[in-house]
């Protein structure tokens, strides 16, 4: 247990509507990670974080934002949500290795069902 | 072109049989490759890290192909409790990225 909480764990939501979701931690890890997964499609990236303040775009960005400001909360935004943002979304910390990266692992959060109708 | 790409299966197998699946990446310059196990509606779990001579886990086995660019993964000895997705996973050769195969779903019939 990596100590990765994620609210809401469901959620359903109109078009157009903003959505926040946040993701926090207990363990003080510095990278931190947005995913959606859907069918067909496995796990893409959305956003990550490498620190309070650091944040860079993933493979499937457009539409979303995020913002960190604490090490331990890592909030995804869907700014004006569409029925393709239907998906559940897994945060997910990166576990640093004792200097090599082949020890570096991730650790995921419950996930969070979002359903826009 | 996909960074990872699985099988998607599915596979069913009977109780106590040998499975093996593979997974190809894209990127020469990875360093890093691990299979992770999801259940159904749950988040993905790791199941081991794959190093470069290989290694075992009990009834688990990963290899490393470097020069063919693909991971594998065998069960043996399947158990009902193995039925899940399990997800072929690549590290970008900058460290930070993650980046996931689709799945392959696995059925162990008793």
């Amino acid at each position: 247990d990596a100590g990765i909480t994620q609210s809401p764990r469901h959620k359903v939501t109109e078009t157009g509507t903003p959505v926040t979701l946040r993701c926090h931690q207990t363990e003080n890890h510095r990278y931190m990670y947005w995913y959606r997964q859907d069918p067909g499609h496995g796990l893409r990236l959305i956003h990550y974080s490498y620190g309070v303040k650091d944040t860079d775009k993933g493979e499937v960005s457009d539409g979303y934002s995020v913002s960190r400001s604490k090490t331990e909360d890592f909030l995804l935004t869907l700014e004006s949500a569409t029925s393709s943002q239907t998906s559940v979304y897994f945060c997910a910390i990166m576990a640093r290795g004792g200097g090599s990266s082949s020890t570096d692992t991730q650790y995921f959060g419950p996930g969070t069902r979002l359903t826009v109708l | 072109r996909k960074e990872v790409e699985q099988d998607p299966g599915p596979f069913n197998v009977p109780e106590g049989a040998t499975v093996a699946f593979n997974c190809t990446y894209s990127n020469s310059a990875s360093q890093s490759f691990f299979w992770y196990r999801q259940d159904c509606r749950k988040e993905p779990k790791l199941l081991m890290s794959v190093y470069s001579s290989g290694n075992e886990d009990g009834r688990f086995t990963a290899q490393l192909n470097r020069a063919s660019q693909y991971i594998s993964l065998l069960i043996r000895d399947s158990k009902l409790s193995d039925s899940a997705t399990y997800l072929c996973v690549v590290i970008s050769n900058t460290g930070n990225q993650f980046y996931f195969g689709t799945g392959t779903s696995l059925t162990v019939i008793p």
